[in-house]
């Protein structure tokens, strides 16, 4: 069974559509977080989750928007789609130190 | 200068020697440590945590890390092709949030 998964696996989209991404972990894990890779393989923490409270929200455009409805379920929405905005989205789970990253979503934006 | 910083490589070895990836950080502060691999066009796995100072073994793999020195590393002995890929360091830092800062990874090539 996959422990942290995420849909959709592939999005492409044109510039100033909204889109969300989701995902979903089954370690019962309580902390999950959004990082975003770019073209260059940088690797970023953008937010952390810990039971449904926001814990870390870096610098991120608001137009990036996290939620989490609960402690097994983290989704990120994007509005207004920039190019910038096209990277690979992870999503991963913790429970303590340890972080398992989930498949990822390739976001390209025309 | 970088919160994390690795060498982006390429490193290449030939089939069953050592392969050393180095890894500096510039939080004295920073509490755990951690090497995750990632191949091309997968995500990142984790495959070792260190805590402390000192060496810690898993099978091929040995951590060290030095805190003096800000270095932890990462020895993969009996190099196998399978082993090509990239390898990301990652710093929690002083306030052990979860906030995991990467390197920018050093990219790994066995040669058989």
């Amino acid at each position: 069974d996959t422990a942290v998964s995420q849909t959709p696996k592939y999005l492409v989209t044109q510039m100033g559509n909204d889109k969300s991404i989701k995902c979903e972990q089954n370690l019962g894990h309580d902390t999950m977080y959004w990082y975003k890779q770019d073209s260059k393989k940088f690797l970023k923490i953008m937010f952390s989750y810990n039971n449904k409270e926001l814990i870390i929200n870096e610098t991120v455009p608001n137009r990036f928007s996290p939620k989490s409805p609960d402690k097994a379920h983290l989704n990120l929405h994007i509005n207004s789609l920039e190019l910038g905005d096209s990277a690979v989205y992870f999503c991963a789970s913790s429970f303590s130190y340890e972080q398992y990253f989930g498949p990822g979503t390739r976001l390209t934006v025309t | 200068q970088k919160e994390v910083e690795q060498n982006s490589g390429p490193l290449s070895v030939p089939e069953g020697a050592i392969a050393s990836l180095n890894c500096t950080y510039s939080d004295r502060g920073s509490q755990s440590f951690f090497w995750y691999r990632q191949y091309s066009g997968k995500s990142p796995e984790l495959i070792m945590s260190i805590y402390s100072n000192g060496d810690k073994e898993d099978g091929r793999f040995t951590a060290q890390l030095n805190k003096a020195s800000q270095y932890v590393s990462l020895l993969i002995r009996d190099s196998q092709p399978s082993d090509s890929a990239t390898y990301l360091c990652a710093v929690n830092g002083r306030s052990n949030t979860g906030k995991l800062i990467f390197g920018q990874g050093t990219t790994l090539q066995v040669k058989p």
